[in-house]
């Protein structure tokens, strides 16, 4: 079946430096999505990609939507304390051409010291 | 707040007992998703609803598993004979739009301990 996997699985850094983590698929995807969990909390929405070498900007985060529709990446630039969490990767597989079910990557859960 | 809400946000049962989650999507979004979530891992597709049909059932989803959305509002997800292994957080999303721009917004989840 369709797989999302995400690197790498953790990532320290230190308040300042960038982070990048990276989303492939298995299968060409419609279009990609990511979300942020902070601990203890639930997912969410960051932002959608859905044409092929798609680039968005939110501030000092980065996303990539490669040129295959295969894979995407999350770059934050300057990461502070407030980017911790894990960031998920969802790549949507078609239901029945009526709807679509998220097929979610393990996460990169990030965290920052000061 | 008109975000998504789910009911309860903790529950702890015991082993073989039944339980019943409630979720209430976002007004004006005709679809409705349940996911299930362990620890360490992503968020894995249970079900979904556009409107009160239920399209598409995920192969994690046994028979002791049952949602329903009755009206095409609020749905319900129903475990029956609990297994230690149901231990999970299950989170209900809502969306509305195009195939290719399905945004699903997500609840606070509810938290199930099976002891």
């Amino acid at each position: 079946g369709q797989q999302v996997m995400q690197i790498p699985q953790y990532q320290h850094v230190q308040e300042g430096e960038d982070f990048t983590t990276y989303c492939n698929s298995s299968t060409t995807l419609s279009n990609i999505q990511w979300y942020k969990q902070r601990p203890g909390g639930h997912p969410v929405f960051l932002i959608q990609l859905v044409k092929s070498g798609e680039v968005k900007k939110q501030k000092r985060l980065t996303f990539q939507f490669g040129e295959a529709k295969k894979n995407s990446s999350l770059h934050i630039t300057a990461t502070q304390t407030t980017d911790v969490g894990t960031y998920f990767c969802a790549g949507s597989r078609l239901y029945n051409q009526a709807g679509t079910a998220l097929i979610f990557g393990k996460g990169t859960t990030l965290s920052v010291s000061s | 707040d008109t975000g998504v809400s789910q009911d309860p946000r903790h529950k702890i049962t015991k082993r073989g007992q039944n339980v019943t989650f409630r979720c209430d999507p976002i007004s004006e979004h005709n679809r409705l998703y349940w996911y299930r979530q362990t620890l360490g891992q992503g968020p894995e597709f249970l079900t979904y609803f556009q409107n009160e049909a239920q399209l598409e059932k995920s192969r994690l989803l046994s028979d002791r598993f049952s949602a329903e959305r009755p009206k095409g509002s609020f749905s319900t997800l129903e475990i029956q004979r609990t297994e230690q292994g149901d231990s999970a957080m299950y989170l209900c999303a809502s969306s509305t739009g195009t195939l290719l721009t399905d945004t699903q917004y997500f609840g606070p989840g509810t938290r199930l301990t099976v002891l």
